[in-house]
């Protein structure tokens, strides 16, 4: 029930191209699920993160689908850029636990072709 | 702009060594985290600390203690090292609501 199934393994797209990764998990009383990007010999860094009170939230060229029903989420990069090339995660957090343990998928590595 | 710091980049023990990896933040952040990346499995919690002298085992902490005397730096300690060990680590730290910020990680092979 603590799980978060992140898919696809591995993404390529051309420029200009949308990819987009999916996430499942189960434990409805996560209440905060966050995307990280992860540069080849650096730490995760938070991309957009999104709350299971709205269903869509844009930032800039990064957008978060949340369908709560189907306890599910996506990350869909507009436009994509050779730029965007790493490697994804998603998580899953409940903060009301005090803890913040964040619950994190297998990663989507994503190449971006120039 | 929020600071996580491991101090130990890249690290070359043998099997059976005591090892020591060092997160230090700048922000007086109260929850402090390790992970463990490897390839196909994700980031996975080894231990977290939630105050100075307080912490939890996260879901993979066998092989592994934590410390946490000031509220700045949480170590992650290898008492026997193996080489199963040999992993990607990653110490994060919580700023406010749910968001968590990451170092840059520590790279271990134990030979």
């Amino acid at each position: 029930q603590q799980q978060v199934k992140q898919s696809p393994q591995s993404l390529i797209v051309q420029k200009g191209g949308i990819p987009i990764i999916n996430c499942a998990y189960e434990n409805t009383a996560f209440d905060y699920f966050p995307w990280y990007q992860q540069f080849p010999g650096k730490g995760p860094a938070l991309l957009i993160a999104i709350r299971p009170d709205v269903s869509e939230k844009k930032e800039g060229r990064f957008t978060i689908s949340f369908n709560k029903s189907a306890k599910q989420f996506s990350l869909h990069i507009m436009d994509s850029q050779p730029g965007d090339s790493a490697t994804y995660f998603c998580a899953a957090s409940r903060g009301a636990s005090g803890t913040y343990k964040y619950i994190f998928g297998t990663g989507t590595r994503l190449k971006v072709l120039a | 702009d929020v600071k996580v710091t491991q101090s130990s980049r890249y690290l070359v023990k043998r099997t059976g060594e005591k090892v020591f990896l060092e997160c230090v933040q700048d922000m007086d952040h109260e929850n402090m985290f390790w992970y463990r990346q490897d390839p196909g499995l994700g980031l996975r919690l080894i231990y977290f600390s939630y105050d100075v002298k307080m912490k939890e085992k996260g879901d993979i902490p066998e092989g592994y203690s934590v410390s946490r005397e000031k509220k700045e730096r949480f170590s992650l300690i290898l008492e026997s090292a193996s080489t199963n060990q040999t992993s990607m680590y990653l110490c994060a730290s919580r700023v406010s609501g749910n968001t968590i910020y990451f170092g840059e990680g520590s790279w271990l092979t134990v030979v």
